[in-house]
Formats: structure tokens, sequence, C-alpha cells
């Protein structure tokens, strides 16, 4: 299974923006990128996905490497509810299940 | 849309008892479900993949005759620990996936606690 790679932990300001990076150096050709947070004692949630091209939509933006080795989940603007563990995903055709790494813990300060 | 439902939120069970969690998909049909087992501060472990209508597929390490996994409907899958021991007292997080899409849909998860 192609892996990715995640800081533990990040810390940001509230109304700053967040970049949140994500390395996956052994991402096939036809693996889509997933990101996906996760409240405390809730199930993950949906943030965004892509497969080459940079993404935006409501909650975030991802922008992706040109080699598709690395990418990165930004939130233009933190709030304090943006506080959670951050998990970036490999999957597509031939891996259809998610595997989730240890994912990032964001901290968000008033 | 791409709802998500687990019942019950939390279950409280004796030892040797087992318990039955359900996941349904309230507004599309979930070809393939998954279920994920959670422990404290840990990242979610996939424990199981399951196709409507077929046998599920049991990760290494997941005992097959201990987690029961139903998927007798397209909206409906569920999860019978049987048996149940204090070590099994887990978050169980449930999530669904339509047979023309990547993308998976999660449950809130249902917290048993074994005592």
């Amino acid at each position: 299974d192609a892996k990715t790679t995640q800081p533990n932990s990040m810390e940001s300001n509230e109304e700053e923006p967040v970049h949140l990076p994500c390395n996956h150096s052994t991402i096939s050709g036809t693996d889509y990128i997933h990101w996906y947070r996760q409240l405390p004692s809730q199930g993950p949630e949906y943030v965004i996905h892509g497969l080459t091209s940079n993404v935006n939509n409501r909650m975030a933006s991802l922008a992706i490497a040109e080699d598709r080795k690395s990418s990165t989940l930004i939130l233009h603007r933190a709030t304090l509810r943006d506080a959670a563990v951050y998990y970036c995903i490999l999957s597509g055709s031939g891996n259809n299940d998610m595997r989730f790494g240890a994912g990032t813990r964001l901290t968000v300060k008033p | 849309g791409a709802v998500v439902s687990q019942h019950p939120s939390w279950v409280i069970c004796k030892s040797g008892t087992s318990v039955k969690i359900e996941c349904r998909s309230l507004d599309f049909q979930a070809t393939t479900m998954f279920w994920y087992r959670q422990f404290p501060k840990q990242s979610l472990m996939l424990m199981a993949t399951s196709n409507e209508g077929s046998k599920a597929t049991y990760e290494q390490g997941v005992e097959k005759d201990k987690f029961l996994i139903n998927h007798a409907s397209l909206t409906l899958s569920t999860l019978t620990v049987t048996s149940a021991h204090p070590e099994d007292s887990s978050f169980y997080i449930c999530s669904a996936r339509t047979g023309d899409s990547y993308e998976q849909y999660f449950g809130p998860g249902t917290r048993l606690t074994v005592t």
C-alpha cells in the first residue's frame, strides 16, 4: 500500500492560514489524494480530494506537487473549530479501502 | 447527501455477552462498507471490508468469528462483537462507498465499553 507521512502535530493562530503537508513518494498513477479530519469522539469528516490538479472547495484548498509525491492542505483562515486530527490518505483503483496513518494533530490558538 | 448513521452511539455490555452495531447509509446505496476500530489516542484501524451480499474480507489479525459482519442490503451493515471482553472496548466506526466512487462516507462512531 502506498503510504503517507505527515508531521505529528502543528499549531496555528486563529484566523491565520495553515499549511498541512503530506508526503506520498510511492503514490501510483491512479491513486487519489484524500484529506479527512476527525474531531474528538466523532467519525472522520471529508475535507477534500484530488488527483493531479489543485482543488478548492468551501472548506480548504489542496495543492498537489507536479510529481504528485507530496501535497499540502491549506486552510485559509483557521478557526477554533478547525482543531482536529487531519489525515492524508491515498486511495484509488486497485486500492479501494482507506487506511489511516497517524495524521497531524492541529491545534488552533485564539 | 451521503449521510451514514450508526446505532447505538454508545453501549455498555458485560463481559461474555454479544453486542450488535448497525451502520446505515441514509441517502445512497452502499455497495461496499468498511469497519474500523480506534483505541484512545490512536488512529483508525481497518478491521474488515464488506460488499453487499458477499462475505466480509477481514484484515490480518482480526478474528472473523469474534467480529461478525453482515451486509445484507445496500443500506445496512452490522458488526456483532461476540463474547465481548474488556479489551474489545473501543470506538467502532463504519464507512460506506458507492460502486462508482472512491469516496468513503463515515459514520459518527459507536463507543463500546465492556465491563
